[in-house]
């Protein structure tokens, strides 16, 4: 059974410019949640996508936003990159929305983010 | 609110010898309580978790952890370190509250010497 895949793993962009990462979730698995993770700040909750529709979201600006297809892959996106966006993006997939306490979720490696 | 406290940011063990990670946790409502380890440039793996059933909880890798309501407590121990359990390890509470999503600690990065 295939785990979480994220791509890229690894990426560099420039400020002001935009990126999109990509997850698709373990097989069967609904729910998809994004997290960041930076060394200041720890293991943040972006948000979580359900059905292809935003469940639930973390305190982070406007410019980060994402999106879930029919088949439950899901895309974030950051626009106007700025040097504080530079960390590990993980992408974490459940079963389904909101079961997170029963299952926990099944982590992605993750794409590393650096804007210069 | 809830909160996780991981009360050493890092551990040093001598292989073979016991290790145990403390985490305290903070939730108004039953929670759901997790340790999961993640190695140099990898995502985060599910050691185990406690989800209101037995309070001493075994996870993979012989690391176990014991729920203590009246402490707030979930520390995590394993009988002999080995050297890949070299790493770092998150303690995770997830409730109603959090409405279903998981709030981390700050991690503990445990070393292990030969």
């Amino acid at each position: 059974k295939a785990g979480v895949t994220q791509t890229p793993r690894y990426l560099i962009k420039t400020r002001g410019q935009q990126v999109t990462l990509s997850c698709s979730p373990i097989s069967g698995h609904r729910s998809v949640s994004w997290y960041q993770q930076t060394p200041g700040q720890g293991l943040q909750f972006l948000f979580e996508y359900f059905s292809e529709t935003q469940r639930n979201k973390g305190n982070f600006p406007g410019r980060f936003s994402g999106r879930q297809f029919s088949n439950s892959r899901s895309e974030m996106n950051v626009s106007t990159l700025e040097l504080g966006d530079s960390a590990l993006y993980l992408c974490a997939s459940s079963p389904r929305q909101g079961s997170a306490p029963t299952y926990g979720y099944t982590f992605g490696s993750g794409t590393r983010l650096t804007v210069v | 609110a809830q909160s996780v406290t991981q009360l050493d940011s890092h551990v040093s063990v001598s292989e073979g010898t016991p290790v145990l990670l403390r985490c305290n946790y903070s939730s108004s409502y039953s929670p759901s309580l997790f340790w999961y380890v993640q190695h140099p440039n990898k995502g985060l793996q599910l050691l185990l978790k406690y989800t209101s059933a037995a309070t001493l909880v075994k996870g993979i890798n012989g690391f176990e952890a014991e729920f203590k309501k009246s402490e707030t407590s979930f520390h995590l121990t394993k009988p002999s370190a080995h050297m890949s359990d070299a790493a770092e390890y998150f303690c995770v509470v997830s409730d109603q509250g959090s409405q279903g999503n998981l709030i981390f600690g700050k991690g503990t990065k445990l070393s292990v010497k030969p």
